[in-house]
């Protein structure tokens, strides 16, 4: 399959350990945020969403974390597994009627077996 | 797989020539968008419809783009006259509509112009 993204951050993390993938956003406006896995070849695959009036949203293996203040999300990875292997993207909405998502850069998490 | 269906898979073309992509999205959505997604970058949102109407345009969509969604069920992602730099993957996502609406994407459809 094609590579994603060549030249991505990348986190390298051993499996069973917890990864953590951390995104900045920019538009104080923004008031939905999504996680989203993309493997090699294949589309975008939604992970975990969280509204801007929650800080916190759990779901199974990941949690996600919003801190307005500082415009930053993070992705948590329990027991990080091989499966786990690709690239995440945060996105944003930053609250027009489209509804339409900003992505941001990416990141690539290897994890080591 | 979403249920979001796009074709084709892969697209190589000629530099001036004119493709077309289709988008098949999960049937009860009445939303449904197109990205583009270069290589290292995430997706970027060119253009959405809910239902039948185009409601929003990227500045990234030139004149050379046009979509459609004749029946609010299938799109079509049309380029002319394409140039080196529409090489890219082109990406299709539907929801329900809503601010905490889900989108789904497709595949992507791996445009090249040689």
């Amino acid at each position: 399959g094609e590579s994603v993204g060549l030249h991505l951050p990348t986190l390298s993390v051993q499996e069973g350990d917890n990864s953590i993938i951390n995104c900045a956003y920019s538009n104080s406006a923004s008031d939905y945020f999504i996680w989203y896995k993309q493997e090699s070849g294949k589309g975008p695959q939604f992970i975990i969403d969280i509204r801007s009036n929650m800080d916190k949203r759990q779901g199974q293996r990941v949690t996600v974390l919003l801190n307005k203040t500082v415009k930053h999300l993070s992705l948590q990875i329990a027991a990080t597994q091989p499966g786990d292997s690709a690239v995440y993207f945060c996105a944003e909405n930053r609250g027009d009627s489209s509804y339409k998502l900003i992505f941001g850069s990416g990141t690539r998490l290897l994890v080591r077996p | 797989d979403t249920g979001v269906s796009q074709n084709p898979r892969h697209k190589i073309t000629k530099r001036g020539q004119n493709v077309t992509f289709r988008c098949d999205p999960i049937s009860e959505h009445n939303r449904l968008y197109w990205y583009r997604q270069t290589l290292g970058q995430g997706p970027e949102f060119l253009t959405y419809f809910q239902n039948e109407a185009q409601l929003e345009k990227s500045r990234l969509l030139s004149d050379r783009f046009s979509a459609e969604r004749p029946k609010g069920s299938f799109s079509t992602l049309e380029i002319q006259r394409t140039e080196q730099g529409d090489s890219a993957m082109y990406l299709c996502a539907s929801s329900l509509g809503g601010l905490t609406s889900e989108q789904y994407f497709g595949p992507g459809t791996r445009l090249t112009v040689t």
